[in-house]
């Protein structure tokens, strides 16, 4: 059971462009939803967060927006630059079965952005 | 240098060998996760650590063990491998607040 969906599997935008990725969740235990990027080679690198308390998240060039009654979230890109084309992850999280202190990403499959010049 | 350190970077291994991937965080971070990454399923949780002598079970355990004697150290051992296996291993580590990760730069594993 695929608890984040995300999408698009891939998107090319030209550079300048917003390109807009969507994810969507299930459970509704989740309460905390971070976007990772990742470099070909790389590990995954923590960009944006955003709780369920707020509708957007803005940090620079990204935006996070939240639509907590459609169980929805995606992120934004203005400006988009070729230095931006890698793969970004959504993930959600929920306080593990271990116990507190310790929490449980569950990540979407994935959208690989290229950004042209 | 702060952070995460795995190793090797990459390994080609024989069906049935014993592998261990090895993850040093110098955070001093709680809680340490390994996930693997493949080509179109993104990124699974395998076991989790909360803190030092305690580890859970994520998406995907089976085939693979941990163990956590310390704060720092977070070992992923496969005890008989199988081509399945191959995938990309990441190691992160989150502080007490468990909501940010920061993960490793990962070990590609082929099992032929």
């Amino acid at each position: 059971q695929q608890q984040v969906k995300q999408s698009p599997q891939s998107l090319i935008v030209q550079k300048g462009g917003i390109p807009i990725i969507n994810c969507a969740y299930e459970n509704t235990a989740f309460d905390y939803f971070p976007w990772y990027q990742q470099f070909p080679g790389k590990g995954p690198a923590l960009l944006i967060a955003i709780r369920p308390d707020v509708s957007e998240k803005k940090e620079g060039r990204f935006t996070i927006s939240f639509n907590k009654s459609a169980k929805q979230f995606s992120l934004h890109i203005m400006d988009s630059q070729p230095g931006d084309s890698a793969t970004y992850f959504c993930a959600a999280s929920s306080p593990s079965s271990g116990g507190a202190g310790s929490y449980q990403l569950t990540f979407g499959k994935g959208t690989k952005l290229s950004v042209i010049p | 240098i702060a952070g995460i350190t795995q190793a090797p970077t990459s390994q080609i291994l024989a069906a049935g060998r014993r592998m261990t991937l090895r993850c040093t965080q110098d955070m001093r971070h709680n809680a340490m996760y390994w996930y693997r990454q493949d080509l179109g399923l993104g990124l699974r949780l395998i076991h989790y650590s909360n803190t030092a002598g305690t580890t859970g079970k994520g998406e995907v355990p089976d085939g693979y063990s941990v163990s956590r004697a310390n704060t720092d150290d977070f070992p992923l051992t496969l005890a008989s491998a199988v081509p399945s296996q191959t995938s990309v291993y990441f190691c992160a580590s989150s502080d007490s607040s468990g909501t940010s990760q920061y993960f490793g730069p990962g070990t590609r594993l082929t099992v032929l």
